[in-house]
């Protein structure tokens, strides 16, 4: 079975600071991996995706995200944060990319933008 | 595109009522859809995995007779809560994966049981 770490449950960081948020997976085959952003009371939405191909993902927002097959990390990354940035963010792997696969969540980081 | 709508956004019931909660993919048809459950400040715990025309597929631990979930047609997934208790308090949210997409979520629904 695959899993899911992020070890920090909180960043806090300054506006226009960068940033980097950790994801670490461990599975026994190849994964497709996920970050995903939640706001206060909202559903999820899509920052950007591993499928196949380059390892540097680019994603919405200004995000991005390097896949590291030996090291089994997908840490996001922005080079400079605004306050709107403040929010929950999910890493999440699922097994291929069939509709009916089932994606698994990190416990989820909290980024906190301030002035 | 890729939108997956979710209703209610909110619901209050009292103990010991049943909450429908529903899950529609607008443009797209979703043979499968996904329910999950967020307790305060933690992540998405899959509960189950709804199948359109099938038995929906339960997490260990998940009442199956608790969480009823309908998939009736290739647009609409429906998760009920029946005999609510105030346990039963959480953020249930809904996802369907368009083919080559990312997973799409609904907005969630906030069930509080008084």
């Amino acid at each position: 079975a695959q899993s899911v770490t992020q070890l920090d449950s909180q960043v806090p960081v300054f506006e226009e600071a960068p940033v980097e948020l950790r994801c670490n997976y461990s599975s026994s085959v190849s994964v497709y991996l996920f970050w995903y952003v939640q706001y206060p009371n909202q559903g999820l939405q899509l920052l950007l995706k591993y499928l196949s191909g380059s390892t540097l993902v680019k994603g919405i927002n200004g995000f991005e995200a390097e896949f590291n097959k030996s090291q089994t990390s997908f840490h996001l990354r922005k080079p400079s944060v605004h306050i709107s940035d403040t929010a929950e963010y999910f890493c999440a792997v699922s097994l291929n990319t069939g509709t009916a696969s089932k994606l698994t969540f990190g416990t989820g980081t909290r980024l906190q933008v301030t002035l | 595109g890729a939108v997956v709508s979710q209703h209610p956004s909110r619901v209050i019931c009292k103990s010991g009522t049943s909450v429908k909660i529903e899950c529609r993919s607008l443009d797209f048809q979703a043979t499968t859809m996904f329910w999950y459950r967020q307790f305060p400040k933690q992540s998405l715990m899959l509960m189950a995995t709804s199948n359109e025309g099938s038995k929906a597929t339960y997490e260990q631990g998940v009442e199956k007779d608790k969480f009823l979930i309908n998939h009736a047609s290739l647009t609409l997934s429906t998760l009920t809560v029946t005999s609510a208790h105030p346990e039963d308090s959480s953020f249930y949210i809904c996802s369907a994966r368009p083919r080559d997409y990312g997973y799409t979520f609904g907005s969630g629904t906030r069930l509080t049981v008084v």
